[in-house]
């Protein structure tokens, strides 16, 4: 089985950098994603981690240590768009197992 | 590329009749599909995986005789909602896998919402 753990909610100002983390453990876990999703919407894909390191994209950037079973997401120069959920999902074999998300609020 | 939709947007409908949603890979083939249920505040919730030419896998406490599921193609699926009560009033997503930079990647359809009376 998989067990993914994120923060709920997290506060942060437009400007600033803000970091998610996330720990999971599972069973055949074959990479890490990350998906940002506003209120009423689906899921859009941000990033994809399947070795250990960092991600850039942007002002998004992913980070994956298999070892410690841990990844974040950093956001950089926030802008209030971002205010949205983070979802962390782990993949198995062609299937993903969503953490609960954490809920962003960028303030002005 | 991969862009996924899913039709209808959102649907209102009474106590026992059924409801049909479909997911459609536009510029791509997929050969799975997901199909995922999410109430309001609470985590995306794997209802089945959906291959196509084969029959549906169903999550466990997901009934397959109330959720109908076909994928008859590479670029469609559906979900039929079959005698819809309250209780299943939700949002629905649909996911299909895309094969991208040696991993497969789930783009999301935009979702239906829902709404038994």
């Amino acid at each position: 089985g998989q067990n993914i753990d994120q923060p709920t909610e997290m506060t942060a100002t437009e400007g600033a950098i803000v970091q998610i983390n996330c720990t999971y453990q599972t069973s055949g876990f074959n990479g890490l994603f990350w998906y940002q999703q506003h209120a009423g919407e689906a899921p859009t894909f941000l990033s994809y981690n399947v070795l250990d390191g960092l991600e850039e994209k942007g002002r998004f950037s992913s980070f994956l240590s298999r070892s410690k079973g841990y990844s974040y997401l950093l956001l950089k120069e926030l802008q209030m768009k971002d205010s949205a959920s983070y979802l962390c999902a782990a993949g198995g074999y062609s299937t993903l197992t969503f953490g609960k998300g954490t809920m962003l609020l960028v303030s002005p | 590329g991969a862009v996924v939709s899913q039709h209808p947007s959102w649907v209102i409908c009474k106590s026992g009749t059924s409801v049909k949603i479909e997911c459609r890979s536009l510029d791509f083939q997929a050969t799975t599909m997901f199909w995922y249920r999410q109430f309001p505040k609470q985590s995306l919730m794997l209802m089945a995986t959906s291959n196509e030419g084969s029959k549906a896998t169903y999550e466990q406490g997901v009934e397959k005789d109330k959720f109908l599921i076909n994928h008859a193609s590479l670029t469609l699926s559906t979900l039929t909602v079959t005698s819809a009560h309250p209780e299943d009033s939700s949002f629905y997503i649909c996911s299909a896998s895309f094969w991208e930079e040696s991993t497969d990647t789930q783009y999301f359809g935009p979702g239906t919402r829902l709404t038994v009376l």
